[in-house]
């Protein structure tokens, strides 16, 4: 089945010890998105790529980075991870054919935590 | 403006009863309404949307009602089961695009055996 594949689904890291999250997809969408979900809480985009365009949400901490070296993998690095970042980090896709009807995929996230 | 606000935050409902959450927002802007239907440890996958031509969409069980006057649109969760305890995201997006999406803060749903 095409879908957006998350890994690992848990992660350990210390305090500022740098960190990579990794996503695929089998969808072939042009549009892949990182979302942070903290407990109880609505995703809060981080940023986004059309295509190979890059667009960072203007709240998101330098500390958050990412490369999309294909149209199937993207990547979350987490520079100097803090307290604060433990979460669960969504990878989302989408395919823009401009009918004003974009529906987001999401893989099963990765769990974050930070000791 | 580009808020979406939710409510209630947390629903319990027993079995076979109507689960209702509902959601406002400021942005006339807005001409698109997803809900988002999210399971634990799951990410949110689309349950149902709606477009703002029209004032009420249902898939099975489920039921968009759209209030464009009022700015207020709700999911209504018809003979509710246990298995869509979940938590309920309701958004707006501008254009119909992914990329200018805004969540509700969400609702967190029990249905009670």
């Amino acid at each position: 089945d095409a879908m957006v594949i998350q890994n690992p689904r848990y992660q350990v890291t210390q305090f500022g010890k740098p960190v990579t999250l990794s996503c695929s997809q089998t969808l072939n969408h042009n549009v892949m998105y990182w979302y942070q979900q903290k407990s109880s809480q609505a995703p809060k985009l981080l940023f986004h790529y059309y295509d190979k365009d890059f667009n960072n949400e203007a709240d998101t901490p330098d500390n958050f980075q990412s490369r999309r070296p294909n149209t199937s993998f993207c990547f979350l690095d987490i520079r100097s991870p803090g307290l604060g970042d433990a979460a669960m980090y969504l990878c989302a896709t989408s395919r823009d054919e401009g009918t004003g009807l974009e529906k987001l995929f999401f893989g099963s996230g990765t769990q974050l935590s930070v000791l | 403006q580009q808020q979406v606000k939710q409510s209630p935050q947390s629903l319990i409902v027993q079995k076979g009863g109507i689960s209702i959450i509902n959601c406002a927002y400021e942005n006339t802007a807005f001409d698109y309404f997803p809900w988002y239907q999210q399971f634990p440890g799951k990410g949110p996958a689309l349950l149902i949307a709606i477009r703002p031509d029209v004032s009420e969409k249902k898939e099975g069980r489920f039921t968009i009602s759209f209030n464009k006057s009022a700015k207020q649109f709700s999911l209504h969760i018809m003979d509710s089961q246990p298995g869509d305890s979940a938590t309920y995201f309701c958004a707006a997006s501008l254009s119909g695009s992914a990329r200018q999406l805004t969540f509700g803060s969400g609702t967190q749903l029990t249905v009670l055996p």
